[in-house]
């Protein structure tokens, strides 16, 4: 157990839609990174954000958007849902950006647009 | 671009074999580097990482990696390789400043015959 959990673990919807999905990282740790892992694409980073604050943005479409709350848990929200977007979205957290700290994986949330 | 190539996606070895994962990341600068196991279902776990304090970096499970500037190269190895070993493998580099996303690379499937 990474101690980063995703809610939720499965997630099944139609094109168009829009879903949320939740990351609460390691206790203590301050950034949390979003990343896709899809067949076609591999593990590509999405976006970071460091103890509320955007950090650096990767291959996230306009469609896509993220923040970090107050109390560290951050969401990534999905809209005009399409099937490529189906795919395993991963939350990471680590202690601080800066130093060569790994980053903590949760189990992901497997996203399915019918 | 930076970037992480792992030749084979695909490798198969006996029970008992050596197992043999190659990574090669392309930068000047040598970055961070790291192995991460996924196991089917499941998030991803660090293996190792190398963080320039020695060029050969042990592991968790008897796996380590060499670390070797003039080839750019960060190959995982495992002596005997166990049964449980069967999963996909992900090299990953960071490079420094304050953008701390991993660059993964396309990963590697270990399969391991009785």
């Amino acid at each position: 157990d990474s101690g980063v959990t995703q809610t939720p673990k499965h997630l099944i919807t139609a094109t168009g839609q829009r879903v949320t999905l939740r990351c609460s990282p390691r206790s203590g740790d301050l950034s949390v990174y979003w990343y896709q892992q899809s067949l076609d694409q591999g593990l590509q980073f999405l976006i970071q954000y460091y103890n509320g604050e955007e950090r650096a943005k990767g291959n996230i479409l306009e469609r896509f958007s993220a923040q970090q709350f107050p109390d560290l848990h951050s969401e990534l929200n999905l809209s005009s849902l399409e099937l490529g977007d189906s795919a395993l979205y991963f939350c990471a957290s680590s202690a601080d950006p800066l130093s060569y700290n790994e980053q903590f994986f949760g189990p992901g949330t497997r996203l399915t647009v019918l | 671009a930076q970037s992480v190539t792992q030749l084979g996606s695909h490798v198969s070895v006996s029970e008992g074999a050596l197992v043999l994962l190659r990574c090669n990341y392309s930068s000047s600068v040598p970055p961070y580097l790291f192995w991460y196991v996924q196991y089917p279902n499941q998030g991803l776990q660090l293996l190792l990482k190398y963080t320039s304090a020695a060029t050969l970096v042990k592991g968790i499970n008897g796996f380590e990696a060499e670390f070797k500037k003039s080839e750019t190269s960060f190959h995982l190895t495992k002596p005997s390789a166990h049964m449980s070993d069967a999963a996909e493998y992900f090299c990953a580099v960071r490079y420094g400043g304050s953008q701390g996303n991993l660059i993964f690379g396309k990963g590697t499937k270990l399969s391991v015959k009785p």
